[in-house]
């Protein structure tokens, strides 16, 4: 079954403190796509990365780094020197290629980042 | 701004009532998805439709039901409304179903 699991519901740092949000996932198919979105206090979400299960690279964005590790079925997001502005709720979804591409989200993880 | 327009961005109705929650998708996206955000259930992927055909199902109420039509905007119709569908619904488009989900503002349903 199709599963995402954020276990650290929030997370309070200050800010240029290094932090990272865990996602762990279960999937039965071999082809799956990793997302993170962002959701700040606007409400709006905002989409971060994309990772399919073939591409096992990580990904570094500014102060954003991703780690893919498919042995750990593991997809971690971490954030450099944290500002305010990273407060939000950061999201890890699973889309797999079976079943139409149904789209499942973790349960999110609240990030605090203190001036 | 993302490109994907929601409306109403409120809604405020009774029980019982009926009410339909429309999405625009951005320019080119054939696929649109509807989620639901609540407090306790996180956010929930409702359906997905790809170029006018259902695609993925996911736990949708039987109350509720969604269309996407030949101009790719689609409409979720909720009946029946209940308290407990008070939420904030969510509309996504993507190029295709493997694809990056650009969200709309999402619609606030409040049921009174």
């Amino acid at each position: 079954a199709q599963k995402v699991t954020q276990a650290q519901t929030e997370i309070s740092v200050v800010e240029k403190e290094d932090v990272t949000l865990d996602c762990v996932y279960e999937t039965r198919d071999t082809t799956y796509y990793l997302f993170w979105y962002k959701q700040p206090p606007s409400g709006e979400l905002v989409f971060l990365i994309r990772r399919n299960s073939f591409d096992e690279q990580n990904e570094i964005s500014g102060r954003y780094s991703w780690n893919f590790q498919k042995s750990t079925s593991s997809f971690n997001f971490t954030i450099t020197a944290s500002q305010v502005v990273d407060s939000a709720v950061y999201f890890c979804a699973l889309s797999e290629s079976g079943g139409g591409f149904k789209t499942i989200f973790g349960a999110g993880t609240r990030l605090f980042v203190k001036a | 701004d993302s490109g994907v327009t929601q409306t109403p961005k409120h809604l405020i109705t009774a029980t019982g009532q009926r009410v339909t929650l429309r999405c625009s998708p951005r320019s080119g996206d054939l696929s649109v998805y509807w989620y639901q955000q609540s407090l306790d259930q996180g956010l929930q992927f409702l359906i997905q439709y790809y170029n006018g055909e259902e695609r993925a199902k996911g736990n949708i109420l039987e109350r509720f039901s969604a269309q996407q039509f030949p101009d790719l905007h689609s409409e979720l119709n909720l009946s029946s409304l209940e308290l407990g569908d008070s939420a904030l619904y969510f509309c996504a488009s993507s190029a295709s179903g493997v694809s990056e989900q650009y969200f709309g503002p999402g619609t606030r349903l409040t049921v009174t």
